[in-house]
């Protein structure tokens, strides 16, 4: 099956700075690949997402990559603000199979 | 706006009880899931189910089992509780059709077991 891998576990940034955070994907099938953002107590919510016909997609200071020959993904965040704060989690999935799997996040503090 | 709840925020059960979680969506989705999420493992997914009655297992179904008997609502269920099943536990759902994999998830239930 998939197996995802996330780096790094955990993030600590300045205000203003920028963010990026990698996942690796196993199947070459894959072709789904989202972001979710988890802020303390709350849900996991979608942020940003990319099919593999796409190189790159991005959503004012959030953008995403991928490689797909390489396999891998990332999420790169610019200027941050506190409120960036939060556990955020990459996926991979086929778009026809449902479920997706998950990397094990990445805890991002942002610094004042 | 999509919506999931699930029937309880936190859990307090004893070994071997029987555990029943429940988890409802609005949105007339088809696929629906459970994970378990505990600190550095990230969201690993427990059961799945792609339609009524139809149900598949995820990564770590050992100790659970699931019923979907209709479509907004996905129950899992712990046989007999142990402790090494206190987590925090995530309902999520999914439309199915090219293009629409965004999951939506519940607001999770804290399950202790004592």
């Amino acid at each position: 099956g998939e197996n995802v891998e996330q780096h790094p576990s955990t993030l600590s940034v300045q205000e203003g700075d920028s963010a990026v955070i990698k996942c690796t994907y196993s199947d070459s099938a894959s072709n789904y690949f989202p972001w979710y953002k988890q802020e303390l107590g709350k849900r996991p919510q979608l942020i940003i997402d990319i099919r593999s016909n796409v190189g790159e997609k991005k959503d004012q200071r959030i953008a995403v990559t991928l490689n797909k020959t390489a396999k891998h993904f990332s999420l790169h965040i610019t200027e941050t603000q506190p409120e960036d704060s939060a556990v955020y989690f990459c996926a991979a999935s086929l778009t026809n199979a449902g479920k997706s799997t998950f990397g094990d996040g990445t805890t991002l503090t942002v610094k004042p | 706006d999509v919506k999931v709840t699930q029937s309880s925020r936190y859990l307090v059960k004893r070994t071997g009880e029987k555990v029943f979680l429940e988890c409802v969506q609005d949105m007339d989705h088809e696929n629906m899931f459970w994970y378990r999420q505990d600190p550095g493992l990230g969201l690993r997914l427990i059961y799945f189910s792609y339609d009524v009655k139809m149900k598949e297992k995820g990564d770590i179904p050992e100790g659970y089992s699931v019923s979907r008997e209709k479509k907004e609502r996905f129950s899992l269920i712990l046989e007999s509780a142990s402790t090494n099943q206190t987590s925090m536990y995530l309902c999520a759902s999914s439309a199915s059709g090219q293009g629409l994999r965004e999951q939506y998830f519940g607001p999770g239930t804290r399950l202790t077991v004592t």
